[in-house]
């Protein structure tokens, strides 16, 4: 299947830092890539939709300001958590879709754990 | 969407069939139901997905009851890498919509020695 790369894949920053995670594609292109969190034991949480070229989609409740998402490309999307607080502490993973894929399957990074002091 | 209803956990001895129960009553007739897994502290892996029919492929079955308000995912010999939360979503074609998957509780199965 495709392969959707994440980085970094751990890290720990100080509190009101700015930390910023990236996704790519690796052998697609993908005009749609979404980013989740996860906390501990708990299910995925969507956070927001990014789109190649415009303003991404957040979901209700997530803050547009704190965690700022660009899709500067057809491979790449990043995310960035800013004035990192502990509370922010999180597994966030990110999906793409494969643009034209007829399969209906989103593909998924492996991940990116903050820990924020 | 549709929502599912799955039990939170199951055990399932290695080497047998593990087979995991979806409930999705109030499914919409162009709704899919997609499963995927989480093995720990990884991304979500896709399994399998279908709309009416019975489905199969190299990681598990999909069988879908002919109301097609339940499923069951049956991965045919659980190996202890199996182990995982099973998520079981239903939604209209992921290349629809904007194709954005929301995601329950799941069903965190132990594969046993």
């Amino acid at each position: 299947g495709a392969v959707v790369s994440q980085h970094p894949s751990w890290v720990i920053c100080k509190s009101g830092t700015s930390v910023k995670i990236e996704c790519r594609s690796l052998d697609f292109q993908a005009t749609t890539m979404f980013w989740y969190r996860q906390f501990p034991k708990q299910s995925l949480m969507l956070m927001a939709t990014s789109n190649e070229g415009s303003k991404a989609t957040y979901e209700q409740g997530v803050e547009k300001d704190k965690f700022l998402i660009n899709h500067a490309s057809l491979t790449l999307s990043t995310l960035t958590v800013t004035s990192a607080h502990p509370e922010d502490s999180s597994f966030y993973i990110c999906s793409a879709r494969v643009d034209g894929g007829v399969s209906g399957e989103l593909f998924f990074g492996e991940g990116s754990r903050l820990t924020v002091l | 969407d549709a929502k599912t209803t799955q039990p939170p956990s199951m055990d399932c001895a290695e080497g047998r069939a593990a087979n995991l129960p979806c409930n999705h009553s109030t499914i919409s007739g162009n709704e899919y139901v997609y499963w995927y897994r989480q093995i720990h502290s990884q991304g979500p892996q896709y399994i399998i997905h279908g709309l009416k029919n019975n489905e199969t492929n190299e990681m598990a079955s999909l069988i879908i009851t002919e109301d097609r308000k339940s499923s069951t995912l049956i991965l045919p010999h659980a190996t202890l890498r199996d182990t995982a939360v099973y998520y079981c979503i239903v939604r209209v074609a992921l290349y629809n919509q904007g194709g954005k998957l929301i995601f329950g509780q799941g069903t965190e199965l132990s594969v046993k020695p």
